[in-house]
């Protein structure tokens, strides 16, 4: 059973606001969301991890509603170079047997001029 | 730049063959995981070492092994290489090895196996 459910591809243009929505039905109470970007033939690079609420840093933000079975990557003003695909992951922060990143299939945002 | 630095950045064997990858993590960094990502499996957690000992395993085929020396640099060794070895391997790396680290990854092997 997959952890996280995302869309498999978004199309944008240069200038908006691009909001990508992950799918987390079964999250368990310690679990943190975390985003990564990767860009063809490089490693994944993260963007952005939260608990709950809201969270923004200089390059995103992210919101996770109150009973967080959802997240939501917000990407303002996106520009050509943010064309990537986007993986949203959700972990316990612990170590151990369970100390594994999965990641799923991504969301393929392409952006247009 | 992530600061972790992988060798070779291609690879190109023939079925058969072993090879050795290798990953330095980045200064100050205890943790190195290994990923394998193919056009129809996607990105693949395989193994992860903190402070040379291993510490998770993911889908490692028995055929694959690594180890993280004294050092911190991690070697991730591929024998009895097939065809759909074929993939590029990404080593990243974190402080401590927590799920919740920002993992840091390198700029992947591309390994091809004719």
């Amino acid at each position: 059973l997959a952890k996280t459910t995302q869309p498999i591809s978004m199309d944008s243009y240069e200038g908006q606001e691009v909001n990508i929505t992950c799918s987390h039905n079964n999250i368990a109470t310690n679990d943190y969301i975390t985003w990564y970007q990767q860009f063809p033939s490089q490693g994944p690079r993260f963007i952005i991890q939260g608990y709950k609420t809201k969270v923004t840093n200089e390059v995103a933000s992210l919101f996770i509603p109150a009973d967080r079975k959802s997240s939501t990557l917000s990407l303002p003003r996106v520009s050509l170079s943010d064309t990537a695909v986007y993986y949203c992951l959700v972990e316990p922060p612990g170590g151990g047997a369970t100390n594994k990143l999965i990641f799923g299939t991504g969301t393929l945002l392409a952006v247009q001029p | 730049d992530s600061g972790v630095t992988q060798t070779p950045k291609h690879l190109i064997t023939a079925t058969g063959q072993r090879v050795t990858l290798r990953c330095s993590p980045r200064s100050g960094d205890l943790s190195v995981y290994w990923y394998q990502q193919s056009l129809d499996q996607g990105l693949q957690f395989l193994i992860q070492y903190y402070n040379g000992e291993e510490r998770a395993k993911g889908n490692i085929l028995e055929r694959f092994s690594a180890q993280q020396f004294p050092d911190l640099h991690s070697e991730l060794n591929l024998s009895s290489l097939e065809l759909g070895d074929s993939a590029l391997y990404f080593c990243a790396s974190s402080v401590v090895g927590l799920s919740t680290d920002t993992q840091y990854f390198g700029p992947g092997t591309r390994l091809t196996v004719l």
